[in-house]
């Protein structure tokens, strides 16, 4: 079956570590995202990315990296730089269909970060 | 700019009773409109969709939504919910000039009681 699939579902960061969380999808969708997603906030855009070698910071990038090295992985590093990394992340992905930018993004089923 | 407002925070419902959760949109254009679930701890599904056409929409799981321009609102609507249904429901709108990107709202909490 196709989707997409997120790594691990539980993670532990020490102070001053970077970690990253992986996101593979295997549907052929073009575009890929990063969310994170606190309590009571909805969901928080960090980097898209519509094409391989290209990606574009969301609204609350500050503390994140990301790359796009290959269309199916949408690796998300949490770097020492983010303060408050505790949060539970969402990887999605959609696809252009030739009109347009107008199709649902599908999502993993997230990767939980807590800070020890 | 583009936002989605859900009013309401936390509702419960008795099983079997009808339900409605509330979504206004603020967007420029003609919106793409999607309401998503989320169970505790997973990923979100997608319930529905609006593009274009048919005003209301019908989705997974007895779900449907309406589109009503004129108030810039999306409702979801169940006439009689389960208990599975109990979860986190959230509305987004899709903006296709900036590759797809979406706008959450905040979400609504759904309680369902025996």
């Amino acid at each position: 079956d196709g989707g997409i699939t997120q790594s691990p579902k539980y993670l532990f960061r020490k102070e001053g570590q970077n970690v990253t969380l992986s996101c593979e999808q295997n549907l052929n969708h073009d575009a890929m995202y990063w969310y994170r997603q606190d309590p009571g906030q909805g969901l928080r855009l960090i980097y898209y990315s519509q094409i391989v070698n290209d990606f574009q910071k969301g609204d609350i990038a500050e503390g994140y990296s990301v790359s796009r090295e290959k269309k199916e992985s949408f690796p998300l590093t949490v770097t020492s730089a983010q303060k408050n990394p505790t949060a539970f992340y969402l990887c999605a992905s959609s696809i252009e269909t030739g009109q347009g930018w107008n199709q649902p993004q599908h999502f993993g089923d997230g990767t939980r970060l807590s800070i020890l | 700019a583009q936002s989605v407002t859900q009013p309401d925070i936390h509702i419960t419902v008795s099983e079997g009773a009808s339900l409605e959760l509330r979504c206004n949109y603020s967007y420029g254009a003609t919106p793409y409109l999607f309401w998503y679930v989320q169970s505790p701890g997973q990923g979100l599904q997608l319930l529905l969709k609006y593009f274009s056409g048919d005003t209301l929409v019908q989705g997974i799981k007895g779900f449907e939504a309406e589109f009503k321009r004129s108030q810039s609102s999306f409702n979801l609507r169940k006439p009689s919910v389960h208990w599975s249904d109990a979860a986190e429901y959230f509305c987004a709108v899709g903006d296709s000039n900036t590759g797809n990107q979406f706008y959450f709202g905040t979400g609504t909490s759904l309680t369902v009681i025996p």
